[in-house]
């Protein structure tokens, strides 16, 4: 059974604090990990990761896949209020033969304080 | 401009009744979703379709249906046999492509019922 384990479920911090956001996997025919960030409606795309050990960044945020261990994290530097939310990875599975099929873990709520 | 479309954005239901919430697409992508979140368990996915006429099972499927008439719609219908239908429902779609993997989301609809 495909499994996306994140943790913490939920981490309150201070602005200007660095934060890690954990995400394992276990997931046959694995294609990317996806990271999303939730914070009323619709979740918004941050990364997609295809590669071991390349870091994609975007501003503050950083994350890495590790394929051997089946296993990405999500950093965040000098937090802001506005990086509260709920952070999602999602790892997309072959299916069929160009389809795919997302699977979400449950969530990190992050909540940075002023 | 180009996007997914959920309507109604919030949504009461009596005990008993069907209600059917609608998803459009105009981006021109192959696979659609269905998922539903409810608070401290990330999303869930309730049916995909990769393709028009086509679609699957996902984890929790019990009490739902769907149809896939059009590739830009995807309507889901929540049947009095689903116990418990109050949630928060995600709409997304994607391009049928093994590299491509992000998926687009509507900004929900909540439903409530009463």
């Amino acid at each position: 059974e495909d499994k996306v384990v994140q943790s913490p479920l939920s981490l309150v911090v201070h602005e200007g604090d660095t934060v890690t956001l954990n995400c394992s996997y276990e997931v046959t025919n694995f294609r990317s990990l996806l990271w999303y960030k939730q914070e009323k409606k619709a979740p918004t795309f941050l990364f997609m990761l295809t590669s071991s050990g390349i870091e994609k960044k975007s501003g503050r945020l950083s994350s890495i896949l590790d394929k051997k261990e089946l296993f990405s994290i999500l950093n965040i530097t000098a937090t802001q209020t506005g990086d509260s939310a709920i952070y999602l990875c999602a790892v997309s599975r072959k299916y069929g033969v160009y389809g795919n099929k997302l699977v979400f873990g449950a969530g990190t709520i992050l909540r940075v304080k002023s | 401009d180009g996007g997914i479309t959920q309507s109604p954005k919030y949504l009461f239901r009596k005990e008993g009744q069907n209600v059917t919430l609608s998803c459009e697409q105009n981006l021109n992508h192959d696979a659609m979703y269905w998922y539903r979140q409810d608070p401290g368990q990330g999303l869930r996915l309730i049916y995909y379709s990769q393709i028009v006429n086509d679609f699957q099972k996902g984890d929790i499927a019990e009490g739902y249906s769907v149809s896939r008439e059009k590739k830009e719609s995807f309507p889901l219908t929540v049947t009095s046999a689903q116990k418990n239908p109050t949630a928060f429902y995600l709409c997304a779609s994607s391009v049928r492509d093994r590299l491509n993997t992000e998926a687009f989301f509507g900004q929900g609809t909540r439903l409530t019922v009463v």
